[in-house]
């Protein structure tokens, strides 16, 4: 099983939905939690830190679920320029303290 | 302030050819971590480190060394490379595990 999974996708969905992504992490030691984003051919950026009381940023929610170890990315009202790969990562835990985890991503097209 | 830096951009190798790929970065991070990307696959962790003459291997360490002797640099040296490490590389550094990482733009690198 992979430490962190997430569904690929693709979603495509109109301008103006909204979309939900989920992950799951395996491993119950982890302590961070973050989504980033990954346009076509270029580097990842952090779109957000997930917090355990749930945290928002402006059409963008981020839940996590530590009993059920599954993080949530929710986006209201969606742009052309959301259109991107969304990645879960989550920190390794003790054991694999110093160790960064990434889901393989889960691509979003918004259409027109 | 440049973030982190990457070198080059693109390489094309022959099988068996060796070669260091070049990651610095200006924010005085101690965690500093290589990564590579396939399609499907998302991320993996090749080598990581904590800080200054101190590393670890990640998930497919094989067939790659690295060396941190200054706090800025971390470069990733192919031995022999070989067909399988054709794959899309990036740096990343970090203040900590728990704090957003920065990527380098990335390494596009062909085993021919």
């Amino acid at each position: 099983r992979k430490e962190v999974e997430q569904d690929p996708g693709p979603f495509n969905v109109p301008e103006g939905a909204t979309v939900a992504f989920n992950c799951t992490y395996s491993n119950s030691a982890s302590q961070s939690f973050f989504w980033y984003r990954q346009d076509c051919r270029k580097e990842p950026k952090l779109l957000m830190s997930v917090y355990s009381s749930g945290n928002e940023d402006g059409r963008f929610t981020a839940q996590l679920n530590r009993a059920s170890q599954y993080i949530s990315l929710l986006i209201r009202d969606s742009k052309l320029s959301d259109s991107a790969t969304y990645l879960c990562v989550v920190n390794g835990g003790v054991q694999g303290a110093q160790k960064l985890v990434f889901g393989q991503g889960t691509r979003l097209t918004i259409n027109p | 302030n440049a973030g982190v830096t990457q070198t080059p951009k693109f390489q094309v190798l022959k099988t068996g050819q060796s070669m260091t790929l070049q990651c610095a970065q200006d924010m005085n991070h101690e965690y500093m971590s290589w990564y590579r990307q396939d399609p499907g696959m998302g991320l993996r962790l090749i080598h990581y480190s904590v800080g200054a003459g101190i590393t670890d291997q990640g998930e497919v360490p094989n067939g790659y060394n690295v060396s941190r002797s200054t706090t800025e640099d971390f470069p990733l040296r192919l031995l022999s490379a070989a067909p399988s490490q054709t794959s899309v590389y990036f740096c990343a550094s970090s203040y900590s595990i728990r704090t957003e990482a920065f990527f380098g733009q990335g390494t596009r690198l062909t085993v021919v």
